[in-house]
């Protein structure tokens, strides 16, 4: 079975620029969770879709980050127009319905995003 | 507010000896703490939980950690550390019923040989 997969695993792009992460989790995941990890704090909660919905954004950061999970499928989270602070790692997780505790969480490897 | 607190951004261990991380929470209503681990290049992967149960709860790869009230803590430990055990270990804390998970900024083992 085929784990939470995240493209691209790296992104460089200058301040300003437009970039979109995506996130295709596990087969039958309802949820989707997006987390983010500025270098040397912790990962922080983004929001977390339930199939199309977003059921908690939450630690959205600003409305320049817009993420979207049309047909309850793969999810995408776009940056527009990206800033240096916006750097770090970001991650997708995904887990069945029903387990909201999220005893069964599973996580992708993650993004690498730098912004120069 | 939930918190984690993990003391010591960096512990190095020689190979065989005792692993402890520490890790301290807060939270206004019972927790389910949870430690977490990531390899080089790979995910987060789940290493154990405590979710009300026994204090003493055991994980993947030899790793154990006790869940103690009166010290807000659930630390982590393995009696024999291995070279594969290097890693980045996070310890994360939810609210029961909360689908967040917030985690603390992690600590990085090395593994002396």
């Amino acid at each position: 079975e085929a784990g939470v997969t995240q493209f691209p695993s790296h992104s460089v792009i200058e301040k300003g620029q437009t970039v979109t992460l995506r996130c295709d989790p596990i087969s039958g995941h309802d949820n989707l969770y997006w987390y983010r990890r500025v270098m040397g704090k912790e990962i922080k909660f983004l929001l977390h879709f339930v199939k199309e919905s977003k059921q908690d954004e939450s630690g959205m950061p600003n409305n320049r980050f817009l993420a979207e999970r049309t047909g309850g499928t793969y999810s995408t989270l776009k940056v527009q127009p990206a800033e240096l602070e916006d750097s770090g790692v970001y991650f997708c997780a995904s887990s069945q319905v029903g387990f909201g505790r999220n005893e069964k969480l599973f996580f992708g490897s993650g993004t690498q995003l730098s912004v120069l | 507010a939930q918190s984690v607190t993990q003391l010591g951004s960096h512990v190095s261990v020689s190979e065989g000896a005792l692993v402890l991380l520490r890790c301290n929470y807060s939270s206004s209503v019972p927790p389910y703490l949870f430690w977490y681990v990531q390899y080089p290049n790979q995910g987060l992967q789940l290493l154990l939980k405590y979710t009300s149960a026994a204090t003493l709860v055991k994980g993947i790869n030899g790793f154990e950690a006790e869940f103690k009230k009166s010290e807000t803590s659930f630390h982590l430990t393995k009696p024999s550390a291995h070279m594969s055990d290097a890693a980045e270990y996070f310890c994360a804390v939810s609210e029961g019923g909360d689908d967040k998970i917030i985690f603390g900024k992690g600590t990085r083992l090395h593994i002396l040989p």
